[in-house]
C-alpha cells in the first residue's frame, strides 16, 4: 500500500460544475499539504500549499485538511475547461523520511467539457 | 523571475547509453530535488540536495544514477548504462528554504530508452 492514495479518475464534469478531488494518507508525520496542477507533457504547478489541519481558500480554489481522519480534499469551484488537467496532491513532514522531500498520489485526471 | 528549466526536454537513449539531465533551479534557492515520474503515476523522489550537500539519496534505485550541484546551483542527474525501465519524465524542483518550504518544478526531461 502507497502512502498516498488518490483515485486515478478520470473524472468528467461539465462547465461551471464543483469539482471534489480526495486523497487520503497512512503516516501521520506528515503536516504539509499540497496540491499541483500538471497539464500534460508539462511540469507540476503549485495550486494550494497548507499546514496542519483547517481550511485555505484561494479565489475558486479550495484545501481541506482532516488530520484526524487523515484525509485531504481539494474544491473547485465554477469549473472552467482550462481546469482540464491531471491534479496531485502531495504532502511532507518535519522528521526523518518525511522532512523536505514529497511524497505524492498518482494524480485524477479531470477534464471540464464546456 | 525565471523558473526551473531543464534541459534536455526529450532524450532518446539505446540501452546502455549514458545520459546527462540538467536543472537550473529558481537563482537563490537552496534545495533542489529530483522525482521520477512514470507514465500515470505520480512523481517519486529521488535526491535532494541543500546547496552543494546531497543530503538524501534514499530515492535513487540503483548505482547506475548519479546526481551532483557541485557550486549549489545547478544540477546534473547522470544515468549511467541505461535500461528500458529507466524511461520516465525526470522532473527537477527547488525550494527557497532548507529541508521544506513550497517546491516550484521545472518542465521535466522525457527520457525513453529503446
Amino acid at each position: 500500500q502507497k502512502e498516498v492514495e488518490q483515485d486515478p479518475g478520470p473524472l468528467s464534469v461539465p462547465e461551471g460544475a464543483i469539482v471534489s478531488l480526495n486523497c487520503t494518507y497512512s503516516n501521520s508525520a506528515f503536516q504539509y499539504f499540497m496540491w499541483y496542477r500538471q497539464y500534460s507533457r508539462k511540469g507540476p504547478e503549485l495550486l494550494m500549499y497548507t499546514y496542519s489541519s483547517g481550511n485555505k481558500e484561494d479565489g475558486r480554489f479550495t484545501a481541506q485538511v482532516d488530520k484526524s481522519s487523515k484525509y485531504i480534499s481539494l474544491f473547485i469551484r465554477d469549473s472552467q475547461p482550462s481546469d482540464s488537467a491531471t491534479y496531485l496532491c502531495a504532502m511532507s513532514g518535519v522528521r526523518g523520511s518525511t522532512l523536505g522531500r514529497l511524497y505524492f498520489g498518482r494524480g485524477t485526471q479531470l477534464t471540464v467539457w464546456p | 523571475g525565471a523558473g526551473v528549466s531543464q534541459s534536455p526536454r526529450y532524450k532518446v537513449a539505446k540501452r546502455g547509453q549514458d545520459v546527462a539531465l540538467r536543472c537550473d533551479p529558481i537563482s537563490g534557492h537552496v534545495s533542489l530535488f529530483w522525482y521520477q515520474q512514470a507514465l500515470g503515476q505520480g512523481p517519486e523522489f529521488l535526491t535532494y540536495f541543500q546547496n552543494e550537500a546531497q543530503l538524501d539519496k534514499s530515492g535513487l534505485p540503483s548505482d547506475r544514477f548519479f546526481a551532483e550541484r557541485p557550486e549549489g546551483s545547478v544540477s546534473t542527474l547522470k544515468i549511467q548504462r541505461t535500461q528500458q525501465e529507466d524511461s520516465a519524465v525526470y522532473l527537477c524542483a527547488s525550494s527557497l528554504v532548507a529541508r521544506g518550504g513550497e517546491q516550484f518544478f521545472g518542465p521535466g526531461t522525457r527520457l525513453t530508452v529503446l
